[in-house]
Parts: structure tokens; sequence; C-alpha cells
């Protein structure tokens, strides 16, 4: 198993373009989610889901969009990226049939928006 | 908002010592999680502490939790320098989904 991956790995965007940050697992997780993480900041839980079709907010949702298609994948839409926005963003994934509530990381996308 | 604190901040200790690190929160909760995260990396699960529970321990780890005080510790026995790394504690309350994370606790391991 590949666990969770994300792409990209790193990414530079200007103010005011929109991009989108790719999440996928296959380990049939029901659970997924997004963080940001700002130095000094911890993790921030921006989007979740509980399954395909289902989304909710975070803690910090404003600019950014989900949607869950298929159990696997889980991107994460930047709508028109600000400087605030510059962080690194960590994708998880977790199943309560497994080991409940232990969450699966991905390695990270580091974006800087100038 | 932060539901953890970690304290301290960071810590650093010789290869061979004890890291102890402490977690305190707010409200209520189910269980309390502690991660580590290496330089550049995600995190990884450690270990898992519910909320009847009052101490845990896998390997050179042990973790308690007091909800009275709502505060938690990790101890890492015979640290390594492969032990150095950022440590956070993760809550789950309402909704044993979300976690809430504290802002960690940087650890250095000297050889």
């Amino acid at each position: 198993n590949a666990g969770v991956t994300q792409t990209p790995k790193f990414q530079v965007l200007k103010t005011g373009q929109s991009m989108t940050l790719q999440c996928a697992q296959d380990m049939n997780h029901e659970y997924m989610s997004w963080y940001r993480q700002d130095p000094g900041m911890g993790l921030r839980l921006i989007h979740y889901s509980v399954g395909a079709g289902i989304t909710d907010q975070g803690e910090v949702p404003n600019g950014y969009n989900v949607s869950r298609s298929t159990t696997e994948d889980f991107p994460l839409r930047l709508l028109s990226a600000a400087p605030s926005q510059t962080s690194v963003y960590f994708c998880a994934s977790s199943s309560p049939g497994q080991l409940p509530y232990e969450q699966y990381f991905g390695p990270g996308t580091r974006l800087t928006v100038t | 908002s932060q539901q953890g604190e970690e304290d301290p901040q960071a810590l650093s200790i010789q290869e061979g010592e004890n890291a102890t690190m402490n977690c305190s929160y707010k409200t209520s909760i189910n269980n309390l999680q502690w991660y580590r995260q290496n330089s550049g990396r995600g995190l990884v699960h450690l270990i898992l502490i519910r909320s009847n529970e009052r101490e845990k321990h896998s390997g050179r780890l042990r973790v308690t939790l007091d909800t009275s005080k709502k505060s938690s510790s990790l101890l890492i026995t015979a640290s390594r320098a492969a032990d150095t790394a950022s440590y956070f504690c993760a809550t789950t309350g309402g909704s044993n989904y979300k976690l809430t994370f504290g802002k960690g606790t940087l650890l250095t391991v000297n050889p």
C-alpha cells in the first residue's frame, strides 16, 4: 500500500491564482481530512469528509473548497490564493473499522503564495 | 482554536536520558493521541489513550492522562538521537473523527 499520497510536494502561486492540492489513499478509509500547519500554530483542520459525497468544515475553512466523489480521493481547492494561505498542507485518513481514530498522514504540500 | 497546549515548547536532552512532554487541554475529550513529526515530514501516530484510561505503555513510550486536570504527559525513556522530532498531542471530543492539535514540543536528543 502507498498509504496517503499528496501532490504536488511544492507549489508557488501568485495572489489570485487558483489550484487544487491532490490527496489519495489506498487503504479504503472512510474518513479523510485536510490540515494546514503554520509555524508555532500546530495543525488546524480545514475540511473533512466521513465518506464519499459527505464533507464538512473544520476550524479554518475560508478560502478552500473540497469535494469527495470517491472513497480514495479528497482534493482541496484554493479558489483565489492569498499570501495568508502560505503554509504546509497535510491530508490524513482513518477508518474506525481498523485502528480506531488513528490518522494516517501524507507527506505534505508546501505552498507559497506571493 | 487550539485545544491542546504542549509544554515545554522545546526540550534538549542527551542520548539515554528520559524526555517528558506535557499536554493540557480545555474541554472534555473522548481520547487523546500523541503524534511525532520528523522535520519536513508528515505526522506519525504514536499512541492513543482513551478518556477512561489513566496510563498506557508502548515500547519506550508511557502516556498518562488526568482528566480531572485536563492534562496528559508523554514519557520517552532511554532516548535516542532518532527520537529527535516534534511531538504533538491531539484530542477528539464531540466527534471521534475530528482531531484538535496542540502546538507541539520540539525534542532534540543530542548524541
